[in-house]
């Protein structure tokens, strides 16, 4: 069965310092994997995705995602975080079974940049 | 702009009071999700849609009914609310195969 974990519920960060988030994958066969983010009382926000290619993937707002099949990792990166990144985030695998579209998602780690 | 639009934002409705929270596309997307999402946990599936074909996850309550009258529109009616009810309803929609999960910016439901 598919799954991802975010061995992380919090990350606390200073502001200007580079960031990761944390997210392991278990699938078979190649994985769709997918970073979300979420402010308070709105919905999930797209951030990036890797599907095939390179195994670096840039994003939104400044965000990046390293695929790392041999670790089975795909962790979040951002080079200088602002406050405005506080926020929840989710890491996610698309299920591959045939004829679902469902997609998994991780427990979440909520990002806190401190001033 | 291409979105996922969800309405009302807010609703309150009463124990055991029907309830109706709505969702609609301009993506023109073939499926569309929703789920359920508590305090900060994992959005957990209800049930999705792959066009007018309908797919209920195992442990989705029976109070919890779907609809989805054409490609653009989808709802979510809850039957008789309880307080455990009480949660962020979220509307999503992807292509379906590799294509990404667009989300609209929920509807938080409170049981009085």
């Amino acid at each position: 069965a598919q799954s991802v974990a975010q061995p992380e519920d919090q990350v606390n960060v200073a502001e200007g310092n580079p960031l990761t988030v944390k997210c392991t994958y278990s699938v078979s066969g190649n994985p769709y994997l997918f970073w979300y983010v979420q402010y308070p009382n709105r919905g999930l926000q797209f951030l990036l995705k890797y599907i095939t290619g390179d195994n670096l993937v840039k994003g939104s707002y400044g965000f990046e995602a390293e695929f790392n099949k041999s670790q089975t990792s795909f962790h979040l990166k951002k080079p200088s975080a602002l406050v405005s990144d506080s926020a929840l985030y989710f890491c996610a695998v698309r299920d591959i079974q045939p004829g679902t579209y469902k997609y998994i998602f991780g427990t979440g780690t909520r990002l806190k940049v401190l001033a | 702009d291409a979105m996922v639009i969800q309405n009302p934002r807010y609703q309150v409705t009463q124990f055991g009071k029907p309830v109706t929270l709505s969702c609609s596309q301009t993506l023109n997307h073939n499926v569309m999700y929703w789920y359920q999402q508590k305090s900060s946990q994992a959005p957990k599936l209800l049930f999705h849609y792959y066009d007018k074909d309908f797919n209920n996850e195992a442990d989705t309550p029976d109070n919890f009914q779907s609809r989805r009258p054409n490609t653009s529109f989808c709802f979510l009616d809850i039957r008789s609310p309880g307080l455990g009810d009480a949660a962020m309803y979220l509307c999503a929609t992807s292509s379906g195969s590799q294509g990404t999960q667009y989300f609209g910016p929920g509807t938080r439901l409170l049981v009085l």
